[in-house]
């Protein structure tokens, strides 16, 4: 069993679209929780990150941690054409350093 | 400022050969990470160093990798003899400082693709 599941997509929705992207996790000593975006051909890139439960807004951006589930979430509001890309969660532990675990990564396509 | 550059962008190479992919981190970045991902799997990690050390090198698949980061400044990643399986987009990263109980965000290269045919 992976670690961290995450459904794959692709996801395709309209200009103006709330989006949800979700992940489970099986370990249950990850802390951090980050979401990354990666365009196509190039690194990811951090999007928010949130430490242990609860929700944490950044603009359109919302990330919830369901520790008691193992679930989390990002939620995009109104979303936009330019933010079509794969979007990847991503946990770690909590200690000195940051040995990241990643999803799939889901595709996501905003049509305008 | 300048990001996480990689080099080279794309690399194919035959069985058997050698290849040696470069990491130049952000300036003043004491944390340099190696990931991988191999077609239609998840990123993974293959190790970390904290200036010239490796921190963690657990991820390293097997001995014909090797990672070295002279002077704790830029790194490469040498594969020897690459195998068909060693396919697949190198990422590096690289953050500032890593305290207890504190993340520091990972900034990441473009990545070098690899092709093993």
């Amino acid at each position: 069993q992976k670690e961290v599941e995450q459904d794959p997509g692709p996801l395709s929705v309209p200009e103006g679209a709330i989006v949800s992207l979700n992940c489970t996790y099986s370990n249950s000593a990850f802390q951090y929780f980050m979401w990354y975006r990666q365009y196509s051909r190039k690194g990811p890139e951090l999007l928010m990150y949130t430490y242990s439960s609860g929700n944490k807004e950044d603009g359109r951006f919302t990330a919830q941690v369901d520790k008691s589930s193992k679930y989390i979430s990002l939620f995009i509001r109104d979303s936009q054409p330019s933010d079509s890309a794969t979007y990847l969660c991503a946990m770690s532990p909590s200690g000195g350093y940051q040995k990241v675990t990643f999803g799939t990564g889901t595709k996501l396509q905003v049509i305008p | 400022e300048a990001g996480v550059t990689q080099f080279p962008s794309h690399s194919v190479i035959e069985k058997g050969q050698t290849v040696t992919l470069r990491c130049d981190p952000i300036s003043g970045h004491d944390n340099l990470y190696w990931y991988r991902r191999v077609m239609g799997k998840e990123i993974k990690f293959l190790l970390h160093f904290v200036k010239e050390s490796k921190q963690d090198e657990s991820g390293m698949p097997n001995n014909r990798f090797l990672a070295e980061r002279t002077g704790g400044t830029y790194s490469t990643l040498k594969v020897q003899p690459a195998e068909l399986e060693d396919s697949g987009v190198y990422f590096c990263a690289s953050s500032q400082e890593s305290y207890r109980g504190w993340t520091d965000t990972q900034y990441f290269g473009p990545g070098t693709r690899l092709t093993v045919l």
